[in-house]
């Protein structure tokens, strides 16, 4: 069984340029979870998506960031106008969310972002 | 709200040493505690978790027991190897609050032979 994929692994992009990384999920996992990590920090998490909904996005930027996560297709996680302060590695993670216990979260190898 | 702190590192070991890594945590309810591995260049890998008071989690030969009493997540090893050498993660979710992790800024180990 596929694990968590992201792609890119690495994205480089100039100011004001856009960034999209993408996430596809466990096979099965309906239940969709972005974390940024900056140099030298634990993960912060950004936003927490079901198929067609935010379920949460308290951790989301209000600005230049988005997510998304439709009915067919990997999640998107789009970053408009990157400033350098951008350049992190931002991971994926899935899990199938069974009844209102912590589930596990599986992750992916996660997209380092360099903005220029 | 929700919080997670850890020993900072980085850790240096030798080979067979023992190891531990303190984790304590804040939580409103009653959370699942999880610690996951980060080797370089990845991302993060479960590494054992425990979901109630007294529980012990394991894996590979590493143990974390879940202390309410003293809200703490302690993981240890009795002999580590250099192939342990990592950056750990301490994590709780409560699934009441959107399943949403919080994790601990992570402690790098380094096992020297």
């Amino acid at each position: 069984n596929a694990g968590v994929m992201q792609n890119p692994r690495h994205l480089v992009r100039r100011r004001g340029q856009e960034a999209r990384l993408r996430c596809s999920p466990v096979k099965g996992h309906s239940h969709v979870y972005w974390y940024r990590q900056l140099p030298e920090e634990g993960l912060k998490f950004m936003v927490y998506l079901q198929k067609e909904n935010i379920i949460d996005e308290s951790g989301m930027p209000k600005e230049r960031f988005s997510a998304e996560f439709p009915k067919e297709g990997p999640s998107i996680l789009r970053i408009q106008q990157v400033v350098r302060g951008d350049s992190a590695a931002y991971f994926c993670a899935s899990s199938p969310r069974r009844g209102k216990q912590p589930d596990t979260q599986y992750f992916g190898p996660g997209t380092r972002l360099t903005v220029l | 709200g929700d919080s997670v702190t850890q020993m900072e590192g980085p850790v240096t070991l030798s080979e067979e040493a023992f190891l531990t890594i303190n984790c304590t945590y804040t939580a409103t309810g009653y959370p699942s505690l999880f610690w996951y591995v980060q080797y370089p260049g990845e991302g993060l890998q479960l590494l054992l978790k425990a979901t109630k008071a007294d529980d012990k989690g394991s894996n590979k030969g590493f143990e974390a027991t879940y202390r309410k009493e003293t809200t703490s997540f302690h993981l240890e090893k009795g002999s580590v190897q250099v192939s342990d050498s990592a950056v750990y993660f301490c994590a709780l979710s409560e699934g009441v609050t959107g399943n949403q992790f919080y994790f601990g800024t992570g402690t790098s180990l380094t096992v020297i032979p």
